[in-house]
């Protein structure tokens, strides 16, 4: 096992169109999260899954994104009615939930970069 | 105001040069500290964290975290052109819980 992976890489589509990522986390990591990084800023948080519970969602994710894990396993991303305001990189990251302290590292996907015509 | 306040840069240096990088934070209920590292067109990549206050040190970087001020610091001594990247702050509450980012400062070390 190579790390986060996160499918597809680019994605270009016009206003109002309808996209969906994938990211597969490390095996037997059982948190996932997605951030989404716009140009010159660091990662904002989207939300994040334990298993497959959803156990936070930011007030970033409008009612136009939508996020599942169905078997606890891989996740997708999905934006309805995509808006030139999405335009950005969908980062997913994982982490194995060791108990707190101490710090479970998140693990990075390369990113899936979006852009909205 | 943003939780975590961090200077973009662009910061360029020559190479050996000891890199200063730091982040100011408001929201007293962090207690991790971390450090990313994310080259241009990849994902962060974790260099350090550190667990409340102190310091941690790691070949040629070291962390710093004073809770008292809300400030964390990042210095790379005998920087190397490699260094080059932009370097992430980011802070949560909880060692399980999402990550708030600062902007990232963009280091360049000139060989």
């Amino acid at each position: 096992d190579t790390g986060v992976s996160q499918n597809p890489r680019h994605k270009i589509t016009k206003r109002g169109q309808n996209v969906t990522f994938r990211c597969d986390p490390i095996s037997e990591h059982n948190r996932l999260y997605w951030y989404r990084q716009t140009l010159g800023q660091g990662p904002e948080f989207l939300t994040y899954f334990q298993n497959e519970a959803q156990l936070e969602k930011s007030r970033l994710l409008s009612d136009r994104f939508s996020a599942e894990r169905p078997k606890g396993s891989f996740s997708t991303l999905e934006i309805q009615r995509t808006e030139q305001g999405d335009s950005a990189m969908y980062l997913c990251a994982s982490s194995r939930d060791r108990g707190d302290p101490p710090y479970n590292e998140q693990f990075f996907g390369p990113g899936t970069r979006l852009t909205v015509l | 105001q943003k939780e975590v306040e961090q200077d973009p840069g662009p910061l360029s240096v020559p190479e050996g040069a000891i890199v200063s990088l730091n982040c100011t934070y408001s929201n007293s209920a962090f207690q991790y500290f971390m450090w990313y590292r994310q080259y241009s067109r990849k994902g962060p990549e974790l260099l350090m964290y550190t667990y409340s206050s102190g310091n941690k040190e790691d070949g040629r970087f070291t962390a710093q975290v004073d809770k008292s001020s809300k400030y964390i610091s990042l210095f790379i001594r005998d920087s190397q052109p490699s260094d080059s990247a932009t370097y992430l702050c980011a802070m949560s509450g909880g060692g399980n819980t999402p990550l708030v980012f600062g902007k990232g400062t963009r280091l360049s070390v000139i060989a």
